[in-house]
């Protein structure tokens, strides 16, 4: 099954503590991306990439790095997380020059005390 | 700055009638629009495009309508159904960028 999957759905952690949100992709897809979805503002992409080793920021890229070391892998670190990223993470993945049509994982709940 | 925005959070619709979502965007250069929807718990699902040189595309029990002149994207939705609750969201795109930029979204609730 074509699928684009998250770990973990849910995570609860406290200021400073590192910490990295997978995710997975089976499609052979070029493009990956994370949003985050917060309430009234609707998706803001942090970061993408259009290939492996090949990343850009997005909107919000503030406070998170990725890395793209293999096509279907794009882990998403937050180095020293704070109360402000405490959000809804989704990660997308599709063909390149297809972004319209990505698909996006179930989504991972982050709450940072 | 440019934004995505939608006239109205949320809006309730009896089954069986139809739906019309509307969006509104300041973005002159974009030149492509989806809509996606969102069911509760769950990530964003492509529903449909539209390219800024077409005014009007249907699909399965959707459609979408481009008004370029007051910059107003619309998705009408026919025969609401109850599976059809959900948040859905206007995004634009421009075909230079690899980049989406979404609304902040409608809320679709349906009345039996």
């Amino acid at each position: 099954e074509a699928q684009v999957t998250q770990n973990p759905r849910y995570l609860i952690t406290v200021t400073g503590k590192k910490l990295t949100v997978t995710c997975s992709q089976n499609m052979n897809h070029e493009y990956m991306s994370w949003y985050r979805q917060d309430p009234g503002l609707g998706l803001r992409q942090i970061y993408y990439s259009m290939n492996v080793e090949v990343t850009d920021k997005g909107d919000v890229p503030e406070g998170y790095k990725v890395s793209r070391k293999e096509k279907r892998n794009f882990p998403l670190i937050l180095e020293s997380p704070s109360p402000n990223q405490t959000s809804l993470y989704f990660c997308a993945s599709s063909f390149l020059g297809y972004q319209e049509t990505q698909y996006f994982g179930p989504g991972t709940r982050l709450l940072v005390l | 700055g440019e934004s995505v925005g939608l006239h109205l959070p949320t809006l309730s619709v009896q089954e069986g009638d139809n739906s019309i979502i509307n969006c509104a965007y300041s973005n002159s250069a974009s030149d492509y629009f989806i809509w996606y929807k969102q069911e509760s718990g769950k990530g964003p699902q492509f529903i449909i495009d539209i390219r800024s040189n077409m005014d009007k595309r249907q699909g399965q029990r959707v459609t979408v309508l481009l008004n370029k002149t007051v910059k107003h994207l619309s998705l009408q939705i026919a025969a609401t159904q109850p599976g059809d609750s959900a948040v859905y969201f206007c995004a634009e795109s421009y075909s230079s960028a690899s980049k989406i930029i979404f609304g902040s979204g409608t809320r679709l609730s349906i009345r039996p």
